[in-house]
Order: structure tokens, then C-alpha cells, then sequence
């Protein structure tokens, strides 16, 4: 059972390039998410998917797009990436319509702007 | 809005230490509480979780105890061992946040033998 995968898992972008971030879930989750961490930070959420065909926006938005490609797939863009997008950015999915499961977590990806 | 506070790390203790791992959260509704770790290049997994008032947690030896009275949600251990050294991340979800999670900053824990 794959759970929740991201690719890349590594990616050194160049300032003014542009990338898109993949995940897929195999567990039927009508939610998904992206995080970005950041050492003394914890996570902040960039986006999320309610439902597939729905995308709204979490706290820290500026410079990213998102997709829901279909229930399974939800991708994160940067546009023109920048030195401040330098994180590691983590998807999950949850069931939102049960609030006691948990969030299960991709193993995230490394990205460095230069 | 809701909100999680963590006692603020680094944790440094020996193998076989007791551990305690303060949370304190801010909910308008009736929140589900979570204890996630996050192991050195991995992604967060559920350690416990508890979803109403007095409910204990447990995995692994790890224990937290919803307390509604003083909104906290305190992780412990009696005994670390050294494959206990990662992040934790005390969290909530609530009935009236679009079944969004919201994370604490983290702890880091690490353990010498």
C-alpha cells in the first residue's frame, strides 16, 4: 500500500524557474494538502483540496498554483520560484469528513532555490 | 482560531529518561488531538491520537491524555531508548475548521546512550 507519494524527493531550481511538485494518494481521501517546512516554523499550509474540484487557499499562498487533477492527484506550481521558496514541501490526505482520522503524510520534497 | 502550542526544544536526554512533551491547544469546536513524529528524512506519521475529553493515546510506549480543563494534550515516555531521536508534532482537527489540521511548531528530540 503506497499511501501517499511525492515526486520529486530532490530539486535545485535556479530564481525565475518553474516546477511542479507532484502527489497521489491510493486511499480514496476527499482531501488533500500541501505543507511547506521550514526549521523553527513547523509546517504552514500552502493550499488545499476539500474535495476534488475545489482548491482553497491556507496561509502562506503567494507564489504557488495547485491543481486537483482528479480524487487522487494534487500537484503544487511555482511559477517563477524564489531563494524564500527554499523548503521542504510535504502533501497529505485525510478523509474530511471524519474528524477523529489522521492526516497521512507524503515523504516530501527537498527543493533549493539558488 | 485554533491553535497549537509546543514546548519549545531542543530535547536532549539520556536512554532510558523519562520524557514529557508539553501541548497546549486553542479550539472553537470539539477538536480530535494528534501526536505525529517525523523520523531524520521522512515524512510525519501518526504516533497516537485521542478524539474526546479524558481519552488516553498510546503507541510504541508513548502516552497522552486529552485533559479539556486545561486544553492540553502532554506527550510521555517512561523510558527513551535512542530510536526515539526525531521531531514531534502535537496537532488538532476540528469539526469547524474544514477538517483542516493545525500543526505545533515541533519538537526535537534526541537521545544519547
Amino acid at each position: 500500500n503506497a499511501g501517499v507519494t511525492q515526486t520529486p524527493k530532490f530539486q535545485v531550481l535556479k530564481t525565475g524557474q518553474s516546477m511542479t511538485l507532484q502527489c497521489a494518494q491510493d486511499m480514496n481521501h476527499n482531501s488533500m494538502y500541501w505543507y511547506r517546512q521550514d526549521p523553527g516554523m513547523g509546517l504552514r499550509l500552502i493550499y488545499y483540496s476539500a474535495s476534488e474540484g475545489t482548491t482553497d487557499k491556507g496561509e502562506v499562498p503567494n507564489g504557488y498554483n495547485v491543481s486537483r487533477l482528479n480524487k487522487r492527484e494534487f500537484s503544487l506550481r511555482l511559477e517563477s520560484a524564489a531563494p524564500s521558496q527554499t523548503s521542504v514541501y510535504f502533501c497529505a490526505s485525510s478523509e474530511i469528513r471524519i474528524w477523529n482520522t489522521e492526516a497521512f503524510f507524503g515523504q516530501g520534497t527537498r527543493l533549493t532555490v539558488v | 482560531g485554533d491553535s497549537v502550542t509546543q514546548m519549545e526544544g531542543p530535547v536532549t536526554l539520556s536512554e532510558e529518561a523519562f520524557l514529557t512533551i508539553n501541548c497546549t491547544y486553542t479550539a472553537t469546536g470539539y477538536p480530535s488531538l494528534f501526536w505525529y513524529v517525523q523520523y531524520p528524512g521522512e515524512g510525519l506519521q501518526l504516533l497516537l491520537k485521542a478524539t474526546k475529553a479524558d481519552d488516553k493515546g498510546s503507541n510504541k510506549g508513548f502516552e497522552a491524555t486529552y485533559r479539556k480543563e486545561t486544553t492540553s494534550f502532554h506527550l510521555e515516555k517512561g523510558s527513551v531508548q535512542v530510536s526515539d531521536s526525531a521531531v514531534y508534532f502535537c496537532a488538532l482537527k476540528s469539526d469547524t475548521n474544514a477538517g483542516k489540521s493545525t500543526f505545533g511548531d515541533g519538537t526535537t528530540l534526541t537521545v544519547k546512550p
